[in-house]
């Protein structure tokens, strides 16, 4: 059974810091991954999907990167703003099924002034 | 037009209750989802639908009665619910196929009471 794991949980940092959100997969049986943000009692909005080929898939501020047999990505974030306070889920479509999208635990970033 | 809408945005309803929730895309995506999100917590899936179809029922409670009338629309029908059911209920599509990711709505925050 694939698990979808987020470290670190929550974490709060002043403006202006680089940051490293991580995903771990227990599965490498995956066609993508996608990064999503979420603001509080919003929907999701996605920021980027990186294919089981790729190795990274850059906007921005934001870039993520995949390593399929280690069963990891990270999203690496530029210069963070307040306004990129919310919270971070990854997601992975499995080879074998699809239709679900499994979702990690997410980490809900703090950004202050 | 690259959203998927969501209406209503908030709903009250008490437990004899009957509503419904929609949601509407014009990308052409013929994979639709229904995904339930409690506080705190990564989406769960509720149902799939492909090619108008249901293809995914998550084992979820006769209460809950998805519709998918066309390509572009997904109803979920919503009958004597319980407290528990309150929940921001998300809906997502995508086109049908292994390299493409998923667009989210803005969600429905359910109270029942």
């Amino acid at each position: 059974k694939q698990e979808v794991t987020q470290i670190p949980a929550a974490l709060s940092v002043p403006e202006g810091e680089n940051l490293v959100l991580n995903c771990s997969f227990t599965d490498s049986a995956i066609y993508n991954l996608q990064w999503f943000r979420q603001d509080p009692g919003k929907g999701l909005t996605s920021l980027l999907l990186i294919q089981s080929s790729q190795r990274e898939q850059t906007s921005g501020r934001l870039n993520a990167s995949l390593d399929k047999s280690s069963g990891r990505s990270t999203l690496y974030i530029a210069a963070s703003q307040p306004g990129d306070s919310a919270t971070y889920l990854c997601a992975v479509k499995l080879t074998y099924n699809t239709d679900k999208l499994i979702f990690g635990t997410g980490t809900r970033l703090q950004v202050f002034p | 037009d690259t959203e998927v809408t969501q209406t209503p945005k908030h709903l009250v309803m008490g437990m004899t209750n009957k509503k419904s929730l929609k949601c509407e895309q014009h990308m052409g995506h013929r994979a639709m989802y229904w995904y339930k999100q409690k506080a705190k917590k990564p989406p769960e899936l509720m149902f799939v639908y492909s090619y108008e179809k249901l293809s995914i029922n998550e084992s979820v409670p006769s209460r809950f009665s998805p519709e998918c009338p066309n390509s572009s629309l997904l109803n979920l029908h919503l009958h004597a619910l319980q407290p528990e059911d309150s929940a921001l209920y998300l809906c997502a599509s995508s086109q049908v196929g292994t390299d493409y990711g998923y667009t989210f709505g803005s969600g429905t925050r359910l109270t029942v009471v």
